[in-house]
């Protein structure tokens, strides 16, 4: 069946240094969605990409969707301790319901 | 704003007894999700119905149903319960397609706890 990998599990950084993860699907998705899950919370939307090659960005955070469509990343620059929690990327095949949720990285800001 | 909410913050059952999980939205979405959340895993779907009375099955099923009686409601079931299903339970719904682009709005969650 469809799966979504997403690297790496866990990143600890120094507040300041920049911080990425990478999703991964085994399909060819019709759009991925990213999510933020803040500790003891529950996962809160960042945005959608339809597009091959899309980029989008919001302040310092840069999501970019793959060419072939079947992998994304998102890019923190100078991280700060708010952005501590754990992103998710959730990836939906053309023609369901279903978004697929990758495993997630949690990140850790050390101050 | 969308508020999705879901029954019980926490639970502790007992093997074998049967379980409820309530999930409620008010903002007239056709699709609702049921997803548990483990470490190391992510978040894995059970169920998700994309109109009243409809459902359909998730990557884990197996020991679950749903019920969809209403458009605002959305109940997972544990039939009888096992320590394996000792999780986090997150209930999420959305608008369909041709509505919106189907963010996902979740509930705080269930810890359900099978001892």
């Amino acid at each position: 069946g469809q799966q979504v990998m997403q690297i790496p599990q866990y990143q600890h950084v120094q507040e300041g240094e920049d911080f990425t993860t990478y999703c991964n699907s085994s399909t060819t998705l019709s759009n991925i969605q990213w999510y933020k899950q803040r500790p003891g919370g529950h996962p809160v939307f960042l945005i959608q990409l339809v597009k091959s090659g899309e980029v989008k960005k919001q302040k310092r955070l840069t999501f970019q969707f793959g060419e072939a469509k079947k992998n994304s990343s998102l890019h923190i620059t100078a991280t700060q301790t708010t952005d501590v929690g754990t992103y998710f990327c959730a990836g939906r095949k053309s023609g369901t319901y279903k978004y697929i949720f990758g495993t997630g990285t949690r990140l850790k800001v050390l101050a | 704003d969308v508020k999705v909410t879901q029954s019980s913050r926490y639970l502790v059952k007992r093997t074998g007894e049967k379980v409820f999980l309530e999930c409620v939205q008010d903002m007239d979405h056709e699709n609702m999700f049921w997803y548990r959340q483990d470490p190391g895993l992510g978040l894995r779907l059970i169920y998700f119905s994309y109109d009243v009375k409809m459902k359909e099955k998730g990557d884990i099923p197996e020991g679950y149903s749903v019920s969809r009686e209403k458009k605002e409601r959305f109940s997972l079931i544990l039939e009888s319960a096992s320590t394996n299903q000792t999780s986090m339970y997150l209930c999420a719904s959305s608008f369909n397609w041709q509505r919106s682009a189907g963010e996902l709005f979740f509930g705080e969650g269930s810890r359900l706890t099978v001892l």
